[in-house]
Parts: structure tokens; C-alpha cells; sequence
């Protein structure tokens, strides 16, 4: 079983459309990491958290350490929001990425 | 402030050989990290170094092995190349040590070994 386990694994939504992504975890961690990587690679750092909940324009995440689940939503989603999105959690000295949830945003 | 650069950013070489890349984090950051990232294991961590010492290492093979100067420019270096190390491999720097700290990737050098 993956230590970090991410859904969907796609996920196609037309644009306007309130979109969630989900991460669950096996153990306890100190801290968890949002990723959006676009088309070419390029990864970007959205959110760290360790507790409750943080907003950066339309992105909203979350995280509940008791259940082991984070949630990225996307509110009014739009295409250029189309990338794949990875969770990433810190177990001792290692991390450990979700396998990413491919976003699709039709217009 | 310029962001993390990586060389070169597209790489091929045939199995048996070696190769260096390299990674030039932001300005004043003193922790690197590497990662590669494969269609079928998605991103796995290398190691991390901060202040030229390596503090986490990933379960990878000996043939993969790294380095951090004094200046935080990082190589690492892949030894006896198997077709299986193609792979897109990616660093992040950031300021500090500890993972609370936002990490800022480079773009990638995408290696094909053939």
C-alpha cells in the first residue's frame, strides 16, 4: 500500500466548476505539501501545511492530522488551471509523493 | 531574484556511461534537494544537502550519488547507466533546513539513456 494515496487520479471538470482533490496518509507526519506541475515539467509549490487551512486566490487547502486527509480545492476553475497536482508528505527523513491527480479544465 | 536553474536541461547518453548535472539554487538558499520523476514511479526523493552535507537520502542504488559546493550549487552524479534512469530529474532549493520551508524547483533536466 502507498504511504500517500491520491483521488482521483484524473478528473475532468468543465470551466466555472468548484473541483476538489484529495490526499490521505498512513502515518503521522509533520508536514504536507501541494505541487502543481504543468505540461514540461515545471513544478510549483502551492501550500505547506501542518494544520487547518490556507487560501491563495481560488486555491484552497486543507488539512485534518487526525484523519490524515488533505484537500486542495479549486473554486471557479478555469483551463489554464489544467496541470497535475501532487501531494507530498515528510516521513522521518524521507518524502513521499502521492502519485498526482491529472486536472483537466475544458472550456 | 533569479530562480533555480539546472544544466543541461535535456541529456542523452547510452547505458554503461556516467553523467553530471547541476543546480544553481536561488540566491542565499542553502538546502538542495534532488528528485527524479518517472511515467511509471512518479517523484521519488534522492537526497537533500544543506550546508555542503548530505542530511536525507532516498532508497536509491550507490550509482547515484551527489554533491553540495560551498557557494550551494549542487551536481549529482549518476554512474553505470541503465535504461531505467531516464527520467526527468529535478531540484528545489530553500532557505533553510527544515521542511516547513517552501521549496522552489528548478525545471528540469530530462535524461534518456539509450
Amino acid at each position: 500500500k502507498n504511504e500517500v494515496e491520491q483521488s482521483p487520479q484524473n478528473l475532468t471538470a468543465q470551466e466555472g466548476e468548484f473541483i476538489t482533490i484529495n490526499c490521505s496518509y498512513s502515518v503521522g507526519i509533520s508536514a504536507l505539501h501541494w505541487l502543481q506541475q504543468h505540461p514540461g515539467g515545471g513544478i510549483v509549490s502551492l501550500f505547506m501545511l501542518s494544520s487547518g487551512k490556507k487560501k491563495h486566490g481560488r486555491l484552497i487547502a486543507t488539512i485534518n492530522i487526525q484523519e490524515k486527509h488533505s484537500s486542495l480545492h479549486i473554486t471557479a476553475s478555469h483551463p489554464r488551471d489544467s496541470a497535475v497536482y501532487i501531494c507530498a508528505v515528510k516521513y522521518g527523513n524521507k518524502l513521499v509523493f502521492g502519485a498526482g491527480t491529472i486536472l483537466r479544465v475544458k472550456s | 531574484k533569479a530562480g533555480v536553474t539546472q544544466t543541461p536541461r535535456y541529456l542523452i547518453k547510452t547505458r554503461g556511461q556516467q553523467v553530471t548535472l547541476s543546480c544553481s539554487p536561488i540566491s542565499g538558499h542553502r538546502s538542495v534537494s534532488w528528485y527524479q520523476q518517472t511515467p511509471g514511479q512518479g517523484l521519488q526523493f534522492l537526497f537533500e544537502y544543506f550546508s555542503e552535507t548530505q542530511r536525507n537520502k532516498g532508497n536509491f542504488p550507490g550509482r547515484f550519488s551527489g554533491r553540495q559546493f560551498s557557494n550551494s550549487r549542487s551536481e549529482m552524479n549518476v554512474s553505470t547507466l541503465e535504461l531505467g534512469d531516464s527520467a526527468l530529474y529535478l531540484c528545489a532549493s530553500r532557505l533553510g533546513g527544515g521542511w516547513h520551508n517552501e521549496q522552489f524547483f528548478g525545471p528540469g533536466t530530462r535524461l534518456t539513456v539509450l
